[in-house]
């Protein structure tokens, strides 16, 4: 069984418009949550991280979490057809050492 | 550049030979980390180091594989008698230790292996 599950796309949307990317985990003791970009052939980039319930922003991205439902979602606002990669889904237990990865959502931006 | 280094980038091998990647992590990061990516997959986790000690290794890191960090510095993670299953993506990431959530983990580039 996954421990982190993102639908892998493609989600197509239209330059301008929000791209909700969506994700749930299965370990009820996950503390940290992180999502991640990745454009084709590179490594991972750092968007955001959320550690509490509720929601953080940062620029054009929204970061959301709710640990009772065991899930984590990532908006981006005004979409850019530089936004098209794959966001990665992190999660982390505790104060401790590594991430579990979701597979990914690849997100299209279409002009 | 004082981000996560990876070396090499890109290694063509043919199966049955050795291959070393090496990584330096960012300077005062003491924990190092070890992922391997394949097509349409998310990293997977391979170990961890703390300082110089491997403190945890993953299932999927087979017999064939070891990875050191004799300094407390560099890693480097070693793949003997390889396979066609083990071309991918190898990634490096390290981060400083600390905080009730723990500290941002950042990759270097990657190594791509193709084993022909």
């Amino acid at each position: 069984q996954k421990e982190v599950e993102q639908n892998s796309g493609p989600l197509s949307v239209p330059e301008g418009a929000i791209a909700s990317l969506n994700c749930t985990y299965s370990d009820r003791v996950s503390q940290s949550f992180f999502w991640y970009r990745q454009y084709s052939g590179k490594s991972p980039e750092l968007i955001m991280s959320i550690y509490s319930n509720g929601d953080k922003e940062d620029g054009r991205f929204t970061a959301q979490l709710n640990k009772a439902s065991q899930y984590v979602s990532l908006l981006i606002r005004d979409s850019q057809p530089s936004d098209s990669a794959t966001y990665l889904c992190a999660v982390r237990e505790g104060g401790g050492n590594k991430l579990t990865f979701g597979t990914g959502t690849q997100l299209k931006v279409e002009l | 550049d004082t981000g996560v280094s990876q070396d090499p980038r890109h290694k063509i091998t043919k199966r049955g030979q050795n291959v070393t990647f090496r990584c330096d992590p960012i300077s005062e990061h003491n924990r190092l980390y070890w992922y391997r990516q394949t097509l349409g997959q998310g990293p997977e986790f391979l170990t961890y180091f703390q300082n110089e000690a491997q403190l945890e290794k993953s299932r999927l890191l087979s017999d064939r594989f070891s990875a050191e960090r004799p300094k407390g510095s560099f890693s480097t993670l070693e793949i003997q008698r390889t396979e066609q299953g083990d071309s991918a993506m190898y990634l490096c990431a390290s981060s400083a230790q600390g905080g009730r959530y723990g500290n941002t983990i950042y990759f270097g580039e990657g190594s791509w292996l193709t084993v022909v």
